[in-house]
């Protein structure tokens, strides 16, 4: 199975600055056939289901903020959230949907300096 | 506007059964795999199961395999889990979503707790 491992477990920005989030799998996510990572973002802010950001690594859901961008490919990705708002406030968490079991990561806590 | 609703979680005893479904609207629901995630309280998400969307397919996290059961009823846009042999480390917050990972739509969940 594909573990997937985040950096770090919590973070806090002060507003406006940069936030990033580093995600380490253990397999390549890299797909020869389509080239294409199959690694998604997610953010979960309290008492609410989580939201897709990202999806293959880089493309940003419909109604994404633009500021929210993720880079990387093969084991490595980052997500860069570039000037924190307020409202960004949450858990940020890594999945690896190449192949089953779709592991997420633990999970990054995000929060205001 | 999809829509996802879970219903079925509730208070059962360890080694309980529960069945959970999840009625769907808004997107054609017969040509996407479906998901079941969970949330423990307090901690991060976990894949649980899904299942392709002919339902010739699914697979399993290795702590419920043999336990739970994923299903689906297109004609009804409606999918289940049934789940047998419940643990207290099975009580969670049990969240449909579509896709077989890079998840875009969430239910809301429904709790599943496993207490005597």
């Amino acid at each position: 199975d594909i573990v997937m491992t985040q950096s770090p477990d919590s973070l806090a920005v002060s507003l406006g600055e940069r936030a990033t989030i580093n995600c380490k799998s253990s397999q390549s996510l890299l797909s020869s056939s389509d080239n294409k990572n199959y690694l998604a973002w997610y953010q979960q802010k309290t008492g609410q289901p989580p939201r897709l950001l990202i999806y293959w690594a880089s493309t940003r859901e419909s109604g994404v903020p633009d500021r929210f961008s993720g880079s990387g490919s093969g084991t490595d990705f980052t997500l860069t959230i570039s000037g924190l708002q307020a409202e960004d406030v949450a858990v940020y968490y890594c999945q690896q949907h190449y192949n089953a079991p779709p592991a997420f990561g633990q999970g990054t806590r995000v929060g205001i300096e | 506007e999809v829509q996802l609703v879970e219903s079925g979680g509730g208070l059962v005893q360890p080694g309980g059964s529960l069945r959970l479904s999840c009625a769907a609207s808004g997107f054609t629901f017969s040509s996407y795999w479906m998901s079941w995630v969970r949330q423990a309280p307090g901690k991060g998400l976990e894949w649980v199961a899904n299942i392709k969307q002919d339902g010739s397919d699914k697979y399993y996290v290795d702590s419920v395999r043999g336990r739970f059961t994923i299903s689906r009823d297109n004609a009804k846009n409606s999918l289940y889990l049934q789940m047998n042999g419940l643990r207290a480390e099975d009580m969670a917050m049990y969240y449909c979503a579509t896709g077989f990972g890079s998840h875009g739509h969430w239910g809301q969940g429904t709790l599943v707790t496993v207490s005597s």
